[in-house]
């Protein structure tokens, strides 16, 4: 059975320090999705990144980049110079691609992420 | 274009009480899926549409807990004689497709059972 692994309940950090989230899987499948996943306090789950198995490339978005490493089965997180708007709770999820599962998604349990000013 | 939405965004029932919940999905998705959000549990997936059907309804925690969706778009989600570890967050989720898609998230209906 698949699953994710969010070591870090909650980090806090002060306002323009770069954070790394981590997050490991375990999956026997070899077709899988990896997803991020923001949860801000209004609660509403926000889709960051989609990355399929075959696809170790690192990704950059602004101030977001991914780093997956399937030697490690991890696919970890950063945020450069965050922000207060960064405050919420992200969910790393992984996704086998089963047919009869549609895209089923399993989630680790969230990293909360304080950003002070 | 609209999201997906849901409702009601809040529910407070007694424990013994059926309760619905609704989800509307992005238009045109053909997949929808409902998970359950707790503070014990976390986010756990309950069933899972394509189109009118239920493929997956491997994470529906009980048989007082039913599903269905209806001309591929509208979803319902009935709990029978709700108990109180039945309260949650409520979510559903829409994509394109059955694989391969993006899943949006709708806002959640937050139930709490007395």
């Amino acid at each position: 059975a698949q699953k994710v692994t969010q070591a870090q309940t909650e980090i806090s950090v002060v306002e323009k320090e770069d954070v790394t989230l981590d997050c490991v899987y375990e999956t026997r499948d070899t077709t899988y999705y990896l997803f991020w996943y923001k949860q801000p306090p209004s609660g509403e789950l926000v889709f960051l990144i989609r990355r399929n198995s075959f696809d170790e490339q690192n990704e950059i978005s602004g101030r977001y980049s991914w780093n997956f490493q399937k030697s490690t089965s991890s696919f970890n997180f950063t945020i450069t110079a965050s922000q207060v708007v960064d405050s919420a709770v992200y969910f790393c999820a992984l996704s086998e691609a089963i047919k009869s599962s549609g895209d089923k998604l399993t989630f680790g349990t969230g990293t909360r992420l304080a950003v002070r000013p | 274009g609209a999201g997906v939405s849901q409702s009601p965004s809040n529910k407070v029932t007694e424990k013994g009480k059926d309760v619905e919940l609704r989800c509307d999905p992005i238009s045109g998705h053909t997949a929808l899926y409902w998970y359950r959000q707790s503070l014990g549990q976390g986010l756990e997936f309950l069933i899972y549409f394509q189109g009118n059907s239920a493929p997956d309804k491997s994470g529906l925690p009980s048989d007082r807990f039913s599903a269905e969706r209806t001309g591929g778009s509208v979803s319902t989600l009935t709990i029978q004689r709700t108990q109180q570890e039945d309260s949650a967050v409520y979510l559903c989720a829409s994509s394109p497709g059955p694989i391969t898609d993006t899943q949006y998230f709708g806002p959640g209906t937050r139930l709490t059972v007395l």
